[in-house]
């Protein structure tokens, strides 16, 4: 079974653009959460998609936003793109059950975010 | 805000050494899930506990919950130097499952 995938793993933007991320979770998983890691503020959680429908989210600006699609794929837009907004972006998916809620969560590698 | 708090930051030991880390958080919780990530990587998850119960084991892992303490703890007996790795502690609230609050990690290092 192939893990979760994330694109591109690098990129590096100029202040005041904006980009994309990608996220291709775990066949068959439809729960999808973003997260922000930085040094200095370390992981934070972003957002989380299940069913094409958001049902959380951090406390971020509204320059992040993200979506998921009909065969759980996601993505999360930065736009107008800040120094501080360089990190490494990971996406995680799950098989969300009533039971245990999101449980175990399966990390893609990232993508790193430099801006410039 | 983050919900988990790690403690010690850092932590070096012997290879062969056990090593123990603590997990404070602040509110009532479903579960807690101890994370490991080596550097720039995606995380691994490492062993779920439910609040429902006291301890669990996985190979070379202890973990401990203590919900009227709010803490867990993550042991890992006979340290090697593939461990070291950052650790982390994540907690799902019971109001919210689908939200999981990573704590600040504790930084491992294993000397040969």
């Amino acid at each position: 079974k192939a893990g979760v995938t994330q694109t591109p793993r690098y990129l590096i933007k100029t202040r005041g653009q904006q980009v994309t991320l990608s996220c291709s979770p775990i066949s068959g998983h439809r729960s999808v959460s973003w997260y922000q890691q930085t040094p200095g503020q370390g992981l934070q959680f972003l957002f989380e998609y299940f069913s094409e429908t958001q049902r959380n989210k951090g406390n971020f600006p509204g320059r992040f936003s993200g979506r998921q699609f009909s065969n759980s794929r996601s993505e999360m837009n930065v736009s107008t793109l800040e120094l501080g907004d360089s990190a490494l972006y990971l996406c995680a998916s799950s098989p969300y059950s009533k039971d245990l809620g999101t449980g175990e969560l399966f990390f893609g590698e990232g993508s790193r975010l430099t801006v410039l | 805000s983050q919900q988990g708090e790690e403690d010690p930051q850092a932590l070096s030991i012997q290879e062969g050494e056990n090593a123990t880390m603590n997990c404070s958080y602040k509110t009532s919780i479903n579960n807690l899930q101890w994370y490991r990530q080596n550097s720039g990587r995606g995380l691994v998850h490492l062993i779920l506990i439910r609040s429902n119960e006291r301890e669990k084991h996985s190979g070379r892992l202890r973990v401990t919950l203590d919900t009227s303490k709010k803490s867990s703890s993550l042991l890992i007996t006979a340290s090697r130097a593939a461990d070291t790795a950052s650790y982390f502690c994540a907690t799902d609230l019971d109001s919210s499952a689908s939200k999981i609050i990573f704590g600040s990690g504790t930084r491992l290092s294993i000397r040969p």
